[in-house]
């Protein structure tokens, strides 16, 4: 069972426009929410995170929206340029336990098209 | 900073042949390092963590004598594939946490991933 859901196994979106990358989870006790970025042969690298205390949080182009109550977050990248096409995963954290090791979703590839 | 290096990048080997695939944090220190495994268009999949000086903790229905792993220093961890078989072709991947860094909000820093075939 998926506690982790991302349900669009790709995006494609023309540059300069806004890219919507959506992430559903199912346990309410996720406290925590991350986004890795990763390209072809490459680790995913961390690019934003959000605290279950918010419901926004911005770096740049990107931007994280959480809402707590339907268990769903996304990311907004605007403008899309060429080079964020990459595998996006939505990662999130328990932190009951102590041990904080994220649950990631399958991902969803993003293509940003000149 | 924050790099992690994971070796080999690649590896083919035959069908009951073990494979050892290190991990290394070259600029801080890990006391925590994690395996994760890639099957195609999936999620990461937690295979084990694995603690500095001590036995690994492996997710349920990973089987540990077959996924070996060692973490001897606070900056290499490896994972051996013993008596690899064709269905152990996977992308493994290693992450590190920084040492003092086991909070909520601390991310992972990844390796770039073995692809393992087995033939």
């Amino acid at each position: 069972d998926q506690q982790v859901k991302q349900n669009s196994p790709s995006l494609s979106v023309q540059e300069g426009r806004i890219s919507i990358l959506n992430c559903d989870y199912t346990n309410s006790m996720f406290d925590y929410f991350l986004w890795y970025k990763k390209y072809p042969a490459e680790g995913p690298t961390f690019l934003i995170s959000i605290s279950s205390i918010k419901d926004k949080n911005e770096d740049g182009r990107f931007t994280v929206f959480l809402n707590k109550s339907a268990k769903h977050l996304s990311l907004h990248i605007v403008p899309s340029q060429p080079g964020d096409s990459a595998v996006y995963f939505c990662a999130a954290t328990l932190a009951s336990g102590g041990s904080y090791i994220p649950t990631f979703g399958r991902g969803t590839s993003l293509i940003v098209h000149p | 900073g924050a790099v992690v290096s994971q070796h080999p990048s690649w590896v083919i080997c035959k069908s009951g042949t073990s494979v050892k695939i290190e991990c290394r944090s070259l600029d801080f220190q890990a006391t925590t390092m994690f395996w994760y495994r890639q099957f195609p268009k999936q999620s990461l999949m937690l295979m084990a963590t694995s603690n500095e000086g001590s036995k690994a903790t492996y997710e349920q229905g990973v089987e540990k004598d077959k996924f070996l792993i060692n973490h001897a220093s606070l900056t290499l961890s490896t994972l051996t594939v013993t008596s690899a078989h064709p269905e152990d072709s996977s992308f493994y991947i290693c992450s590190a946490r920084r040492r003092g860094g086991v909070t909520y909000n601390s991310p992972l820093h990844f390796g770039n991933g073995t692809r393992l075939t087995v033939t």
